[in-house]
């Protein structure tokens, strides 16, 4: 079945850049999307990337996806205390429900 | 637009109740998806609704129904209730079914005493 793996956590400097990384199994997804979720809140959509796609930036956010290796990362410029948070990687294959990663928890250092 | 709106926000039932959740979603989006989070297992998907019928389904007891009426809402039921049935469930609204962007709502936190 699907599978979708990330690192639990990671730590960053405020400032600095911060990338998250996101491995998946399903070659036929079709969406590729990143979540943010704070505590006590549901999920935000932060950005998505369709499977023919290698790169899509959005302000700060840049996602990248390698297709032969089935991996996708986000990278968030300048990192400030308000993106600490837990993001999700999922993917989605035609009727198919989201399958998430565990999350990484991202840790703002001052 | 408003967004995904849940209710309840919070509920504490006991073993061998039942539940309902509510899920109403974005104004013109016609697809319902319910989703299960807990520290273990990390989010699961429950089913989604799509014009009044259930489209697709995950891994679940038939303890866990729901159903969709014609203005999009959604409700969720899972009868007798477990310990484990403890987690936050988010409903997630898209415009039309599969392909297109979930939008989630804030989540009913459901604790199971």
């Amino acid at each position: 079945g699907e599978d979708v793996e990330q690192s639990l956590f990671l730590s960053v400097r405020e400032g600095d850049s911060s990338v998250i990384n996101c491995t998946y199994t399903d070659s036929s997804s079709t969406y590729l999307y990143w979540y943010k979720q704070e505590p006590g809140a549901g999920l935000q959509l932060l950005t998505y990337i369709f499977s023919n796609m290698d790169m899509k930036q959005d302000q700060r956010l840049t996602v990248l996806l390698n297709k032969k290796d089935k991996h996708l990362s986000l990278r968030i410029a300048d990192t400030q205390t308000g993106d600490s948070a837990i993001y999700f990687c999922a993917e989605k294959e035609g009727a198919d429900g989201l399958t998430f990663g565990k999350g990484t928890h991202l840790i703002i250092q001052p | 637009k408003a967004g995904v709106t849940q209710t309840p926000r919070y509920l504490i039932k006991t073993r061998g109740q039942q539940v309902t959740l509510s899920c109403s979603p974005i104004s013109g989006h016609r697809s319902v998806s319910w989703y299960q989070q807990t520290p273990g297992q990390g989010l699961q998907f429950l089913f989604e609704y799509f014009s009044e019928t259930q489209r697709n389904k995950g891994n679940f007891p038939g303890r866990f129904s729901g159903r969709q009426f014609s203005n999009s809402r959604s409700e969720m039921n899972v009868s007798t209730l477990e310990l484990g049935d403890s987690a936050l469930y988010l409903c997630a609204s898209s415009a039309r079914l599969a392909s297109d962007t979930q939008y989630f709502g804030p989540g009913t936190r459901l604790t199971v005493l």
